[in-house]
């Protein structure tokens, strides 16, 4: 069974521009949850989609949105980048419930904003 | 607020020797927690999780955490380190009814030959 999948793996961009990543979860999970990983602030909870619906949301700025397809795959977008956005931006699957089922994280996406 | 902390940045032990990384939670309620691994250039593994049962609970690689109420705690526990076993580790606590883990700041495992 492949595991989760990330694109782009490594991206770099401009102060100002907006940026798409995606994430492919693994066949038959319903649920994706992103998160952003800095050295400074850790691992940061974002959003989590179930069939195609967010659940829950992290305390981020509108700049920051995601959405869930009817195929589980989900994007997430960040609009008007800045300096600090600049982290490995993380997304994991479950099966249905992140904790009570297992979330299995993909390699990530490591954003650079210059 | 529901919270997790790890007050350790970086744990040393040497190959062979029992390992703790330690991890204190605040919640309300009954704690859901986890351990992830991270090694370099990866995203998260899962280790173990609690959720209810016995307190010690058994994962993967051969790591254990001992969950204890009364002092809040779930440590990470493995009898004999590894020197494949350095890497990052995180603790998470699920907040109830919220599909959102809180993680950890992080402690860095290093084990030496």
């Amino acid at each position: 069974k492949a595991g989760v999948t990330q694109t782009p793996r490594y991206l770099i961009k401009t102060r100002g521009q907006q940026v798409t990543l995606s994430c492919s979860p693994i066949s038959g999970h319903r649920s994706v949850s992103w998160y952003q990983q800095t050295p400074g602030q850790g691992l940061q909870f974002l959003f989590e989609y179930f069939s195609e619906t967010q659940r829950n949301k992290g305390n981020f700025p509108g700049r920051f949105s995601g959405r869930q397809f009817s195929n589980s795959r989900s994007e997430m977008n960040v609009s008007t980048l800045e300096l600090g956005d600049s982290a490995l931006y993380l997304c994991a699957s479950s099966l249905a419930d992140p904790g009570i089922n297992e979330q299995y994280f993909g390699p990530g996406t490591r954003l650079t904003v210059t | 607020a529901q919270s997790v902390a790890q007050p350790e940045d970086q744990v040393n032990v040497a190959e062979g020797n029992p390992l703790t990384v330690k991890c204190t939670y605040s919640v309300s309620g009954n704690p859901y927690l986890f351990w992830y691994v991270q090694y370099p250039n990866r995203g998260l593994q899962f280790l173990l999780k609690y959720i209810t049962g016995d307190n010690l609970v058994k994962g993967s690689y051969g790591f254990e955490a001992e969950f204890n109420k009364s002092q809040t705690s779930f440590h990470l526990k493995k009898p004999s380190a590894l020197v494949s076993d350095s890497a990052l580790y995180f603790c998470a606590v699920l907040m109830d009814s919220s599909y959102k883990l809180i993680f950890g700041s992080g402690t860095r495992l290093l084990v030496r030959p």
